[in-house]
This record gives C-alpha cells, structure tokens and sequence, in this order.
C-alpha cells in the first residue's frame, strides 16, 4: 500500500455506540492531522500530531478523542455521537519538522460518517 | 491568519486554458501560497505553491502578482479529470504547525 490509507470508507452508526476510525501514512512522515468535512462547508481542521504529540486541538468537543501512537497511524474514537456529526472525516500526513519552509500535504480517501 | 478570496465557481471548455483566480490583500511577507484541489469523493491533493516569483510543475502553473495580493492557477488545457473544487491557501512559513486553513475554494466545471 502507498500513501494515507483510511478505513473505515463508510460508517453507520447510532447516538450511543462507540467506533473508531484508522488512519495509516506509508510515507515516514511525522505529522499527521484529522479534518471535518460537512456538506457545504469548507474543511475544518480537527487535530495536529507532529511526532505523535497532539499539538493542536481545534476546539473539537470531547466526543472525539485522537490517539496517535506512533508516526505511521492515528485514529478517532468516537463516542455519543450526534447526527450534526455526520460527515467526511479525512486524514492526511506530512513531512512536518525538517520539511524546510514549505511542507505538503497527503490526504487519505476519507471516511464518510453517517449518525443516526 | 491571512484570508483568500476566491469565485465560487467557474467553467472550461475541455483542452482550453483555465485561470483560477485567488486575492489575498493581506498577506504578510511570510506567508506562502499554495493551492490544493479536490476532485470529486476524494481527499484533497497538492497541486503547487509559491512565494514571490512564478512557479510552474507538471501539473500548472503559479503566477503571483507584483505586490502578491493576488495570484493565479493556470490550467494549460483543461481535461475532465480536472473537474474539482480549487483551494487557494496562505500559510505562514514561520507557522511550526503546519497546519492548512481550508475555504470554500473554486468549483471548476469543464464541459467536454
């Protein structure tokens, strides 16, 4: 496999139940980071991991919880979800540190969430 | 953190050019502009990014105004594939975060 992975592709699941989601990078980058994507509104960065420290947390409530641990995977556990929850929920991964001025990004396909 | 504005859409013939135009006023001597681009039910991807002169790759080109506070995508010839929703992103090369502040972005619609 190459590039950032993500499984699962599509999720269902109700108010109460407990999922996580898989991110995995094959790259050897060291800074991976979860984005919100709902319908008609632009990307909304969730987290920032560089060296699997979370070095931002963008306000996002505490229904998702992230893990990181190593460089190569992260996930989001979710939790008590509501249905306003529902979304595209991409991964990416970058160099970070040591990357120079500039640092690109790779994003996985996403998963789409849907709470019921 | 610096804004970019940008047309909510625009339309291409396939295989003529394409200018995507982006304004950013306030961007400060630090920031980068880079562009990204989402094709349909998939995640982002680079595409190119520049600083002060005009940058080409394989993909397009950059072409960054004088005084910065604008710069334009340019497809050369535009295919089906390049169909997608078009972001136009600042960031501060002394930002240690890395992280990339996302709009609304250009929806390019290429009719065959």
């Amino acid at each position: 496999e190459t590039g950032v992975t993500q499984t699962p592709r599509h999720l269902v699941m109700g108010m109460t139940n407990k999922k996580s989601l898989k991110c995995e990078q094959h790259l050897g980058h060291n800074a991976m980071y979860w984005y919100k994507q709902s319908a008609k509104k632009p990307l909304e960065l969730m987290f920032v991991y560089n060296f699997k420290e979370q070095t931002e947390n963008n306000s996002v409530p505490s229904r998702f919880s992230p893990e990181c641990p190593n460089s190569s995977h992260l996930f989001l556990h979710l939790h008590t979800l509501q249905p306003e929850d529902s979304a595209l929920y991409l991964c990416a991964s970058s160099q970070g540190s040591g990357a120079g001025d500039t640092d690109t990004q790779y994003f996985g396909p996403g998963t789409r969430l849907t709470v019921l | 953190d610096a804004k970019t504005t940008q047309p909510n859409s625009m339309e291409s013939n396939e295989e003529e050019p394409v200018h995507l135009p982006c304004n950013h006023s306030t961007i400060s001597g630090t920031d980068y502009i880079h562009w990204y681009r989402q094709l349909p039910s998939q995640g982002p991807e680079y595409v190119i990014h520049g600083l002060t002169s005009n940058v080409n790759n394989r993909m397009a080109s950059l072409a960054i105004a004088e005084d910065r506070k604008s710069s334009t995508l340019i497809l050369h010839r535009a295919t089906l594939r390049d169909a997608a929703v078009y972001y136009c992103i600042l960031r501060d090369r002394r930002d240690s975060s890395y992280k990339l502040i996302f709009g609304s972005g250009t929806r390019l619609l290429v009719r065959p």
